[in-house]
Order: structure tokens, then sequence, then C-alpha cells
């Protein structure tokens, strides 16, 4: 069974600064996406970004970046330079590929962000 | 575009009431999903559709029964509610999944739902 792990259930950071959010996935499945959602506080989920599990390589989009390392099981989600804006509540989540996964995503937790003016 | 719709936003039912959340879209999605996010947690899945007549549960589909009569609509019915039932439900739609592409799932604003 596919599981992900959010350790981290809260941070709290003032503007500027830099923060990771860690992610740690399981799977059987060799093929398999990764995604992040944003839950800002009106509640709507957004998507940030999509990983297949062929693609290694980080991403960065303005602020954000995002570090994925197969032989940690690892995707990690980095904002530089924070901003009040970014508070909100952050989930990875995982799609395997097989046949029968039809898309469906396991959650993470969640991690809450705070960013303090 | 509306995207994918839920009503109603807010519901307050009595234990053993009955109700359905309304979910639907307008991108011609195949896939449809139901999650419940619970306080403090992340979302899980109740109940999912691959097309118009075909559906199949998740990891927590008890209390619940969906149908998919079309392609656009994706009611989801709770029978008999229970105060385990108090969540937040997210509706969610995707096109099929295409190898190697996973594609992102857009979710609708849910569905805040309490049961007393």
């Amino acid at each position: 069974a596919q599981k992900v792990t959010q350790a981290q259930t809260e941070i709290s950071v003032v503007e500027k600064e830099d923060v990771t959010l860690d992610c740690v996935y399981e799977t059987r499945d060799t093929t398999y996406y990764l995604f992040w959602y944003k839950q800002p506080p009106s509640g709507e989920l957004v998507f940030l970004i999509r990983r297949n599990s062929f693609d290694e390589q980080n991403e960065i989009s303005g602020r954000y970046s995002w570090n994925f390392q197969k032989s940690t099981s690892s995707f990690n989600f980095t904002i530089t330079a924070s901003q009040v804006v970014d508070s909100a509540v952050y989930f990875c989540a995982l799609s395997e590929a097989g046949g029968t996964s039809y898309g469906k995503l396991t959650f993470g937790q969640g991690t809450i962000l705070t960013v303090h003016p | 575009n509306a995207g994918v719709t839920q009503t109603p936003k807010f519901r307050i039912l009595k234990i053993g009431q009955s109700m359905t959340l309304q979910c639907a879209q307008d991108m011609n999605h195949n896939y449809m999903y139901w999650y419940r996010q619970d306080p403090g947690m992340g979302l899980k899945l109740i109940y999912y559709s691959v097309g118009a007549g075909i559906t199949d549960k998740g990891e927590v589909p008890n209390g619940y029964n969906v149908s998919r009569s079309t392609t656009e609509d994706f009611p989801l019915r709770l029978e008999l509610a229970a105060p385990s039932q108090t969540s937040v439900y997210f509706c969610a739609s995707s096109y099929s999944i295409s190898a190697p592409l996973g594609n992102e799932q857009f979710f609708g604003p849910g569905t805040r739902l309490t049961v007393l």
C-alpha cells in the first residue's frame, strides 16, 4: 500500500526566511506521480506541481523549488524568501501509475505553514 | 469554464438524516473523486468514478453511496448521518491517465458538513 508522510505538523517562520517542507513516500510501483497542493485559509486546494518518478530533475518556479530524490523516497518543497501570503496548509500526495490506480491520490497529513510579518 | 462546482457550501445535519452532496464539472473529465478532510488531517478517498456508470470504493466508503449517470455529475449520498461524518468534503476531477504522465486533479471548493 502507498503512504505519504509529512513529518512536520506545523512550521512557523518570519517573513523572508527560507523554509523547507519535507515529504517522504512509500510505494511498490516503479512508476508513480508526486504532487504538492496548497490549501490557503479560504479552504480551496491549489495545485502546485506534479513530478513523475522518471524525472528526478529538481524544479524551480519563482520562489518555489522542489527536490525529488528517489534514493531516499523524498519530495521536499522549499519556499525561498517566504511571504505572509505563503501561510497555508501544504499537502504532498502520491498517485500510482498502475492500470487500476485511476489517478487516485494518497495524501500526507499536511504541514501548516505560518509566516509572520 | 466553472471548473468543479460543489453544493452546498455548508450544511448542518441531525443524526440519522440523509443528504446528497452535489458535484459537477464542465471540463469533460473522465475521472471524478470524492475525498473527505477531517480536522488536522489529509484528504482520504471515499469513492471514485472512471466514467459514467462506473464507480468504485476508495479508502473510507462506509456510510456513503455514489452514482454517475453523466460525465458531468458525481453526487455523494450520505445515508443515516453520524457525527463521525462531520468533515469537509471535496470533489475532484481529472483526465484519464495516459502513461507515462499523471494528470493533476482539479478540486471543487468543498462542502463543510456538521452532523449533530
